[in-house]
């Protein structure tokens, strides 16, 4: 089945709302990172920590190994944040070796 | 910084032919390269990973028959898709990072979008 799964798929915000998107993974996770993949399909790396909370600018990355979950929250959402969002989980072996979850569509509108 | 380059962006393939993209790391010494693939209306799967002095590790579903990868220096890693078929679509993106067993930050390239015909 899927390793990791990432919810919603899809979520419609106003601008200035918050987002809060989130990460189920079912093995074991050294690390959870977060991407955001332009339009164009290349990735841009947004945060990545094993474990506890992190913060850049308006995002924040929660990460509870043990539960095997973390959630990206997005505050004050912006049109530009629009995208999709994609969650990948190292296993071991290096910060090279990720599974991705399916991501979360965002779209915010004025 | 750190950038990663993959090149071509596009190509545009007949069935059956073969497709190499390559992959350069500047401004760090990538001892990890990782190939993924985005088939369309899916995510990234990872193909393989190559770690300098170790063996190239091919996914399930992925074979060097089939994806040859090439990581001779610290700067550049090559694959190549070969015989390739519409299910060979996508976008494949290189992911390079310093260290093998760190938390360094993996380095995406913008990716080489196959196109078969």
């Amino acid at each position: 089945g899927q390793q990791v799964q990432q919810s919603p798929a899809s979520l419609v915000l106003q601008e200035g709302e918050n987002a809060e998107l989130q990460c189920n993974f079912s093995s074991t996770a050294t690390r959870l990172q977060w991407f955001y993949q332009r339009p164009g399909g290349s990735l841009v790396s947004l945060l990545s920590n094993p474990s506890g909370t992190k913060h850049t600018g308006r995002l924040t990355s929660t990460t509870v190994t043990k539960e095997r979950r973390g959630s990206l929250h997005i505050s004050s959402s912006q049109i530009t944040d629009s995208g999709t969002y994609l969650c990948a989980m190292e296993r071991g072996g290096g910060s090279a070796k990720l599974i991705f979850g399916e991501g979360t569509k965002l779209t915010v509108s004025s | 910084g750190a950038l990663v380059y993959q090149y071509p962006r596009r190509t545009i393939c007949k069935s059956g032919t073969s497709m190499r993209m390559e992959c350069q790391a500047v401004g760090f010494q990538a001892t990890s390269v990782a190939w993924y693939r985005q088939s369309p209306q899916k995510t990234f799967e990872l193909i393989a990973l190559s770690t300098v002095n170790s063996a190239i590790k091919y996914e399930q579903n992925f074979t060097q028959e089939k994806f040859p990868i090439s990581h001779p220096n610290l700067s550049f890693s090559s694959m190549t898709v070969l015989n390739a078929y519409l299910e060979d679509r996508g976008l494949y993106l290189c992911g390079a990072s310093r260290d093998s067993y760190s938390g360094n930050t993996l380095y995406f390239g913008e990716g080489s979008r196959l196109i078969v015909v």
